[in-house]
């Protein structure tokens, strides 16, 4: 059975103080693995897409890297507005229409 | 930025209720997806729809029904809320081709209060 497991569950950074976050996963097929971040009463906002070991993908501060078991979301420098959940998943079997099967999420504080 | 939208983003409502939590998406994606989180818990997947006329009930077993009329509108109903429907619920679309199913794009959400 498909599975996404995130740890920390919470992280705690001051202002510029660099970190990564572990998503751990077991999928019979990767068939793709995305992250998300969600701000407080808010909906999943996507960030990347991963699709083969090896991958990586940046935006501003955050690149993700993916490896065959886990994939990492590496924040840099981070500001007070990177806190927020990040959200890690999988896609389920191609004829169960695609669903995303979800971790529990990291909440990241980043105080100034 | 995707272009998702759910209404209301807030409802409370007492037990007995029919209730229809609408979303719409104006990307012409084929696939669209209802999702139900509860506070510091990870998504699941309660429907999706492959396109018009086509429904499918997720992983979490759920007392609502959906219903695709139009590729833009997925909405769903709940017949007689309870309290044990108080969540938030959250619609999603995506793109499908080559095969390959692609990232998805999330609406607001809308959090259901049943007293």
């Amino acid at each position: 059975e498909d599975q996404v497991t995130q740890s920390p569950e919470a992280l705690r950074l001051q202002e510029g103080e660099s970190s990564s976050l572990n998503c751990s996963y077991t999928v019979s097929g990767l068939r793709g693995l995305f992250w998300y971040r969600q701000d407080p009463g808010k909906g999943p906002e996507f960030l990347f897409t991963l699709y083969s070991a090896g991958e990586e993908k940046e935006k501003e501060r955050l690149k993700a890297t993916l490896t065959k078991k886990e994939s990492f979301l590496h924040i840099t420098a981070p500001k007070p507005e990177d806190s927020a959940t990040y959200l890690c998943a999988v896609q389920g079997p191609y004829n169960q229409g695609g669903k995303l099967i979800f971790g529990q999420g990291t909440e990241l504080s980043v105080k100034p | 930025e995707a272009d998702i939208y759910q209404t209301p983003r807030y409802l409370v409502i007492g037990t007995g209720k029919k209730i229809t939590l609408e979303c719409s998406q104006t990307m012409g994606h084929d696939k669209m997806y209802w999702y139900q989180q509860d506070p510091g818990m990870e998504l699941h997947l309660i429907h999706y729809s492959y396109g018009v006329n086509s429904t499918e009930k997720g992983d979490l077993s759920s007392e609502s029904t959906v219903s695709r009329i139009r590729t833009e509108h997925f909405p769903l109903t709940l017949e007689s809320a309870r309290p044990s429907h108080t969540s938030q619920y959250l619609c999603a679309s995506s793109e499908e081709g080559g095969g390959r199913h692609y990232e998805q794009y999330f609406g607001p959400g809308t959090r259901l209060t049943v007293t």
